[in-house]
């Protein structure tokens, strides 16, 4: 079956601006994770949703948003872009027990300039 | 706070050889806990799990160990091959194994290097 798909896999962006990624479950998750990975921090959660509810929140300022849509497909959108939010973002799905079972995406690579 | 970090940032053996990967959590109130591995440019891949009710977990040449008392949690790679040259990450899931949230905290990561 087809994996956790995140597009798109790579974006340059510059500061101020704002940025939408886009993460498809794999079929029958309904749960959808978002991590941020940076060589400092490491993979520190952003939030999860499940049936389009935000379940759980990180502790990221609020910039950074998400929303998940009917079909579970979930979007993440990160405003006002700054230099540190070059990350590599990463989505995780789950049937239902976020943090269980989890299967990862490839991820997004942002870059802010 | 709550964190999970690893005592060796980079591990270098011959390949063959076992592989121990070490990991030291916090939270006591974790009862789930899960070793991911990482290659270049893909996101992070699921080895093995084990609840905090088990010592010990057997995966095909990996085994987890759980050790409560010191809130140690241990990966050990038999027969070393190079294509398990990756970063390994220890996460834990602070709420029950049956919650509904879902916020693993990771640990840093090791490196793990091997040489053919």
């Amino acid at each position: 079956k087809a994996g956790v798909t995140q597009t798109p896999r790579y974006l340059i962006k510059t500061r101020g601006q704002q940025v939408t990624l886009s993460c498809s479950p794999i079929s029958g998750h309904r749960s959808v994770s978002w991590y941020q990975q940076t060589p400092g921090q490491g993979l520190q959660f952003l939030f999860e949703y499940f049936s389009e509810t935000q379940r759980n929140k990180g502790n990221f300022p609020g910039r950074f948003s998400g929303r998940q849509f009917s079909n579970s497909r979930s979007e993440m959108n990160v405003s006002t872009l700054e230099l540190g939010d070059s990350a590599l973002y990463l989505c995780a799905s789950s049937t239902d027990r976020a943090g269980y079972g989890y299967t990862f995406g490839s991820g997004t690579r942002l870059t802010v300039v | 706070g709550e964190s999970v970090g690893l005592h060796l940032p980079t591990l270098s053996v011959q390949e063959g050889d076992n592989s121990i990967i070490n990991c030291a959590y916090s939270n006591s109130a974790s009862d789930y806990f899960i070793w991911y591995k990482q290659e270049s440019g893909k996101g992070p891949q699921f080895i093995i799990d084990i609840r905090s009710n088990m010592d010990k977990r057997q995966g095909q040449r990996v085994t987890v160990l759980l050790n409560k008392t010191v809130k140690h949690l241990s990966l050990q790679i038999a027969a070393t091959q190079p294509g398990d040259s990756a970063v390994y990450f220890c996460a834990e899931n602070p709420l029950n194994y049956g919650g509904s949230q879902g916020n693993l905290i990771f640990g840093k990561g090791t490196k793990l290097s091997v040489k053919p």
